[in-house]
């Protein structure tokens, strides 16, 4: 139990177009939905947490409109790069929890964003 | 602040040796303890936690933590390596309020050598 999908796996896209991954939580309901970057060798970036039905929490030096997410259901949220450049290129990874405080988080996959 | 300090950015190890990956923390009242593995371009995997009781705790693939509250750590331990633990490992806390964030670590890369 407990699995997140995410999709694309992976993803190449032009210098100047936007791009979406999905994030799903395929065997529970998920409140709340992380969405990290990871750039080589380096530790998890947290960039926002994504609340059902309302807008998203961004961390500081996260541009709000530039990384657009959505959390339309229980069991999906979506992350848009908007005019991708080189420097968004990385692997962003998506994770969801049952719920605050014990409860462990479950991450996806992961997608690996090249903007050429 | 609260922090989590994971000290070794890399650490060797000898196929059959012991192995411990150290965690710290700095988080106000008594967290959650977390380990995850992340094997290369894939996402993280849980193996343990800690809430309460028995400071050792059991998870997946064999791996072990000893919670230590004076200390304010949480050590991974295996008491014999194998090749394919070679992976990155973090450790993490959720603090015990209302904000649903856990606090990862930087990452510790362990090596295990044939």
């Amino acid at each position: 139990g407990a699995v997140v999908s995410q999709h694309p796996s992976w993803v190449i896209c032009k210098s100047g177009t936007s791009v979406k991954i999905e994030c799903r939580s395929l065997d529970f309901q998920a409140t709340t939905m992380f969405w990290y970057r990871q750039f080589p060798k380096q530790s998890l970036m947290l960039m926002a947490t994504s609340n059902e039905g309302s807008k998203a929490t961004y961390e500081q030096g996260v541009e709000k409109d530039k990384f657009l997410i959505n959390h339309a259901s229980l069991t999906l949220s979506t992350l848009t790069v908007t005019s991708a450049h080189p420097e968004d290129s990385s692997f962003y990874i998506c994770s969801a929890r049952l719920g605050p405080g014990p409860y462990e988080q479950y991450f996806g996959p992961g997608t690996r964003l090249t903007v050429t | 602040a609260q922090s989590v300090a994971q000290p070794e950015d890399q650490v060797n190890v000898a196929e059959g040796n012991p192995l411990t990956v150290k965690c710290t923390y700095s988080v106000s009242g008594n967290p959650y303890l977390f380990w995850y593995v992340q094997y290369p371009n894939r996402g993280l995997q849980f193996l343990l936690k800690y809430i309460t009781g028995d400071n050792l705790v059991k998870g997946s693939y064999g791996f072990e933590a000893e919670f230590n509250k004076s200390q304010t750590s949480f050590h991974l331990k295996k008491p014999s390596a194998l090749v394919s633990d070679s992976a990155l490992y973090f450790c993490a806390v959720s603090p015990q309020n209302r904000d649903d964030k856990i606090i990862f670590g930087k990452g510790t890369r362990l090596h295990i050598l044939p």
